[in-house]
């Protein structure tokens, strides 16, 4: 049962160029999120979705877009990477049932801009 | 502004010395409040959800309680293996989920 899962798991990058992360759940899940993680600032909300076809902002959207064109599969996209996107990225996904609430996490990206 | 403040930032046990973390939230419209896990170089784990103010859940050496201000997760007698990192997220809007900055918890045998 692979659960969430997300690609690629490092990644190193220069300055304005371009990269994409997948993230992939098999729990058939209405809700999946991309949070970043950086040291003492805990999980920040980049970008939701709440159904295959919709996403919405978060908390930090900005120089981040992204797509769910399947319901599995939700994409993280920067388009001109920079250092300060430098972080460890997790992909979660949730049933979107009321009084649920628990979030699957996938392992995390680790995406360095240099 | 919606905020989750957890302290301490980090917590050094002995083996079977009990100690408690602490969640405090000011939110709007809280609908839950949970907590995981995160161990080193992986994804956040859930342990518990928690819905109204004296709610209380137990998980062997683990129990989080719910005030109207604030959530502890208490740990009894912990072992080595408890150590890890521990996160406090609230649910304010349907399914949209705010994180604390968690509490790194080592536990020495």
């Amino acid at each position: 049962n692979a659960g969430v899962t997300q690609t690629p798991k490092f990644r190193v990058l220069k300055t304005g160029q371009s990269m994409t992360l997948l993230c992939a759940q098999d729990m058939n899940h209405e809700y999946m999120y991309w949070y970043r993680q950086d040291p003492g600032m805990g999980l920040r909300l980049i970008h939701y979705s709440v159904g295959e076809g919709t996403t919405a902002k978060g908390e930090v959207p900005d120089g981040y877009n992204v797509s769910r064109l399947k319901k599995q599969n939700f994409l993280l996209g920067l388009e001109s990477a920079a250092p300060s996107q430098t972080s460890v990225y997790f992909c979660a996904s949730s049933s979107g049932t009321e009084n649920t609430g628990e979030l699957f996490f996938g392992e995390g990206s680790r995406l360095t801009v240099l | 502004e919606d905020q989750v403040t957890q302290s301490p930032e980090a917590l050094r046990l002995q083996e079977g010395e009990s100690s408690s973390l602490n969640c405090s939230y000011t939110v709007s419209g809280l609908r839950g409040l949970f907590w995981y896990r995160q161990d080193p170089g992986k994804g956040p784990e859930f342990l518990f959800t928690l819905y109204s103010a004296g709610e209380e859940k137990e998980k062997e050496r683990l129990k989080a309680t719910l005030t109207k201000k604030e959530s502890f997760l208490h740990i009894t007698a912990p072992k080595p293996e408890d150590s890890a990192t521990y996160l406090c997220a609230v649910e304010v809007n349907f399914n949209k989920f705010y994180f604390g900055s968690g509490t790194k918890l080592n536990v020495k045998p």
